[in-house]
């Protein structure tokens, strides 16, 4: 079956201008969630959707960064009036939801990120 | 603050050797430690994970080892291979969902 995919795999921006992520996780998936991996650093929680709701927004570096999932799938990372510390790899992850309260919890399965280099 | 500290940095083996990483963790609100594989140009994908409720577990040629006193844990790999090379991260999660990763070692197994 199909992982997570994510458009476009290279984005190159000029400081300054806002760019647009998108996530498609697999298919039936609750969970979604985006993590920033700097070069050489582990990845870094950003925001967690279940279906659409946004529960959990604490990562976002700022309020140039804004997550969405209208409809519970496809998700976009929005990044406005880009910086050059906002140079990293997106990482999109989606999993089943089954997790719930201690001892429980379930797969993340990411995508292959998406490379934005701001200039 | 970082939660989850991880070493080493970088690794090199010669094939057949067992690497060791360790990682090390402050949040007792984490109850699942997974350990993730990532390749070049790849995202993370799991290689294996556990409780903090059992000191050991393996899966094939890898093993978790977890002091749950110590809040340390750690990924050994036996005979390891040219293809094991890649970056390893151990994470951990809670009921938050989200994981917080260790900031990566990686390992270069030569032939």
């Amino acid at each position: 079956g199909a992982g997570v995919s994510q458009s476009p795999r290279y984005k190159v921006a000029k400081r300054g201008q806002d760019v647009a992520l998108r996530c498609d996780p697999i298919s039936g998936h609750v969970s979604l969630f985006w993590y920033q991996q700097a070069l050489g650093q582990g990845p870094e929680f950003l925001t967690y959707f279940q279906n659409e709701a946004q529960l959990d927004k604490s990562g976002l570096p700022s309020d140039r960064f804004f997550a969405e999932r209208p409809e519970g799938s496809v998700s976009t990372l929005k990044i406005q009036r880009t910086q050059q510390e906002d140079s990293a790899v997106y990482l999109c992850a989606s999993d089943r939801g089954l997790a719930g309260g201690p001892g429980s919890t379930d797969t993340q399965y990411f995508g292959p990120g998406t490379r934005l280099t701001v200039l | 603050q970082q939660q989850v500290k991880q070493s080493p940095q970088s690794l090199i083996v010669q094939k057949g050797g067992i690497p060791i990483i360790n990682c090390a963790y402050e949040n007792t609100a984490f109850d699942y430690f997974p350990w993730y594989q990532q390749f070049p140009g790849k995202g993370p994908a799991l290689l294996i994970a556990i409780r903090p409720d059992v000191s050991e577990k393996k899966e094939g040629r890898f093993t978790i080892s977890f002091n749950k006193s110590a809040k340390q844990f750690s990924l050994h790999i036996m005979d390891s291979q040219p293809g094991d090379s890649a970056t390893y991260f151990c994470a951990g999660t809670g009921s938050a969902r989200q994981l917080t990763f260790g900031s990566g070692t990686q390992l270069t197994v030569l032939p």
